[in-house]
Order: C-alpha cells, then sequence, then structure tokens
C-alpha cells in the first residue's frame, strides 16, 4: 500500500518560492502517477498538476502553469512542486495523490501541507 | 472549462438515506470517482468509475449515473457520515482534472 507525506509548506511573502516535497513509500514510483492537488481556505478542491508514471509527461491547471513545475528526484521516491511567483490566493493545504491512468481516481492521498502566502 | 456542479449542502435524518448529486456536461461519457473529507482531514476515496467501492468502504456508500448526473447515496446515515464530498472527473479535452464544487452533508 502506498504512503505520501507531504512536507515543504510554511509562510511565504508575495512574489515568493516554495518547493514543497512528497515522499512516496511502499510502491514503485514508476508505477503511478502523481498528482497535486489543493484546498484553499473555505473552499473545495482544486487539482494542480500532475507528473505521468514515466516521469515524461507533465500537466498544470491553467493557474499553475508558467509559476509551478512538478518534478521528480533521480531515486524516484519523492515529487516536488516548486512554486514560484506566488500569491495570496495560492494559500491553502496543498496534497499529493496517487492514480494509474487519465480516467483513474486519485486513491492515495498524503495528508497534506500547509502553504501561507502572506506579507 | 468543465464544470462539476453538486449541492452546496445536504441534510439526511439519523438512519436514512441521504442522496448528493453531480452534474456535468457530457457526464455520460466520464468515469466519475467520489471523494469523503472529513474535517481536518485529506479526502478518502469511496466510490470509483462511477459505481465501485474500494476495499473497507462500507456498503451503505454507492454510487449511480444517469445521463449527465451522477449521485452518490448514503444509506443508513450515520453521525459518523457528516463529512464533504466530492465528485472527480478527468475532462479529456483539456486533459485536466475537475473536482466537483462540494457538498457538506450534515446528519441530524
Amino acid at each position: 500500500q502506498a504512503q505520501l507525506v507531504e512536507s515543504g509548506g510554511g509562510v511565504v511573502q508575495p512574489g515568493g518560492s516554495l518547493r514543497l516535497s512528497c515522499s512516496v513509500s511502499g510502491v514503485t514510483l514508476s508505477d503511478y502517477n502523481i498528482h497535486w492537488v489543493r484546498q484553499t481556505p473555505g473552499k473545495g478542491l482544486e487539482w494542480v498538476a500532475i507528473l505521468s508514471d514515466d516521469g515524461n509527461s507533465k500537466a498544470y491547471v491553467s493557474f499553475a502553469k508558467g509559476r509551478f513545475t512538478i518534478s521528480s528526484d533521480n531515486s524516484k521516491t519523492t515529487v516536488y512542486l516548486q512554486m514560484d511567483s506566488l500569491r495570496a490566493e495560492d494559500t491553502g493545504i496543498y496534497y499529493c495523490a496517487t492514480s494509474l491512468g487519465n480516467q483513474s481516481p486519485m486513491e492515495v492521498w498524503g495528508q497534506g501541507t500547509t502553504v501561507t502566502v502572506s506579507s | 472549462s468543465y464544470d462539476l456542479t453538486q449541492p452546496l449542502s445536504v441534510s439526511v435524518a439519523l438512519g436514512q438515506t441521504a442522496s448528493i448529486t453531480c452534474g456535468g456536461d457530457n457526464l455520460e461519457k466520464k468515469y466519475v470517482h467520489w471523494y469523503q473529507q472529513r474535517p481536518g482531514q485529506a479526502p478518502l476515496l469511496i466510490i470509483y468509475k462511477n459505481t465501485y467501492r474500494p476495499s473497507g468502504i462500507p456498503e451503505r456508500f454507492s454510487g449511480s449515473y444517469s445521463g449527465n448526473t451522477a449521485t452518490l447515496t448514503i444509506s443508513r446515515a450515520q453521525a459518523g457520515d457528516e463529512s464533504d464530498y466530492y465528485c472527480q472527473v478527468w475532462d479529456s479535452d483539456t486533459s485536466f482534472y475537475v473536482f466537483g464544487t462540494g457538498t457538506t452533508v450534515t446528519v441530524l
């Protein structure tokens, strides 16, 4: 069973950067797509980005394009979300989750890491 | 952009049945997944591909669909079912993953 642990959240000023990490254990990362999903205060879930199981395909929601970058490390046990040019509206809890294919559900979720963008 | 619409809130009496709808264009051509999110917790997959239940999810939770509407049904509602519920699909036109607006279930 996959286990996901997010880290790297914190408080950052508008315009700043953060790198979130999603540590994956219990499964082989190359067998799963990894998503980042966020939940902003008082709002619902928003999909942010996906890294394909082979690491070669990435996709981003509109608000993340050009500001956020998803990647993995060479050992393929950690997936990152580099977030640049952060805005107040990026404040929220960021979760990583696994899936097997485009139409497959997000089966396993981490506990989330909190990002606060504030001056 | 593709949108999924859910009722903001649903109330159900203890032991009774609650139904949560999820509407979207051409929904019958997509797989709908449902997640439960208890306060302060990460989402939990409870229904996948419209009607299937992951291992460990009680049979009281079921999914169905008709036309452009998918429905999550909670039978014999318990106090522990008080949560937010979200539907989700993959939109092949944009390659985006889309969540519904979310529904808060209150058990009276």
